[in-house]
């Protein structure tokens, strides 16, 4: 059975950094495109971040050179490093395989 | 970058069929997946490759394409279905959603 468990959330103040773990069972994550996708409070679905099974990552444009996606294949985790966070970035942070298996998603908020 | 464009609701009384469009240029080349989304949820996948319904999703969701287009349609809408619907597609690395579409069914 897939599952993704992501963890990591929390209150942050701007400026400030966080990283995003979802640690994968029932496939590997290395096989598959893994996403980050997120949702702000009483807003729709934003896409993040994608790695693909090569490794190529790819960005929102309200994110590039903030946010990196990246895996650990020896501990079937895929991470989201976030840094220069901004109070626009406040949402519920998802990840999901071959984007068709969500996780439960893990909080962030940004605020002083 | 490509943008998909929803209606911000529909609703339809319990039995009922209930129709939610997606439009962008991006549909004309690429496939589009439909999520859907109660509160507090995660999304779950009920439409990939325009009309595919992955295994566990009720035979009265179905999914179909014209053009720059896509249409969810749930036949005999149930009180359960009543959920936010999202639209989504991707190409050239650029992966877009659309604003989603409140679903009431009463």
């Amino acid at each position: 059975e897939v599952q993704l468990v992501e963890s990591g959330g929390g209150l942050v103040q701007p400026g400030g950094s966080l990283r995003l773990s979802c640690a994968a069972s029932g496939f590997t994550v290395s096989s598959n495109y893994m996403s980050w996708v997120r949702q702000a409070p009483g807003k729709g679905l934003e896409w993040v971040s994608v790695i693909y099974s090569g490794g190529s990552t790819y960005y929102a444009d309200s994110v590039k050179g903030r946010f990196t996606i990246s895996r650990d294949n020896s501990k079937n985790t895929l991470y989201l490093q976030m840094n220069s966070l901004r109070a626009e970035d406040t949402a519920v942070y998802y990840c999901a395989r071959d984007m068709a298996d969500w996780g439960q998603g893990t909080l962030v908020t940004v605020s002083s | 970058s490509y943008e998909l464009t929803q209606p911000s609701s529909v609703s339809v009384s319990p039995g009922q069929t209930a129709r939610i469009t997606c439009s962008g240029d991006v549909l004309a080349k690429k496939y589009a997946r439909w999520f859907q989304q109660k509160p507090g949820q995660a999304p779950v996948l009920v439409i990939y490759k325009d009309s595919e319904r992955p295994s566990g999703i009720p035979e009265r969701f179905s999914g179909s394409s014209s053009g720059t287009t896509v249409t969810l349609t749930i036949s005999g809408a149930q009180v359960e279905d009543e959920a936010d619907y999202y639209c989504y597609s991707a190409a050239d690395n650029n992966v877009v959603f659309g604003g989603g579409t409140k679903l009431t069914v009463l």
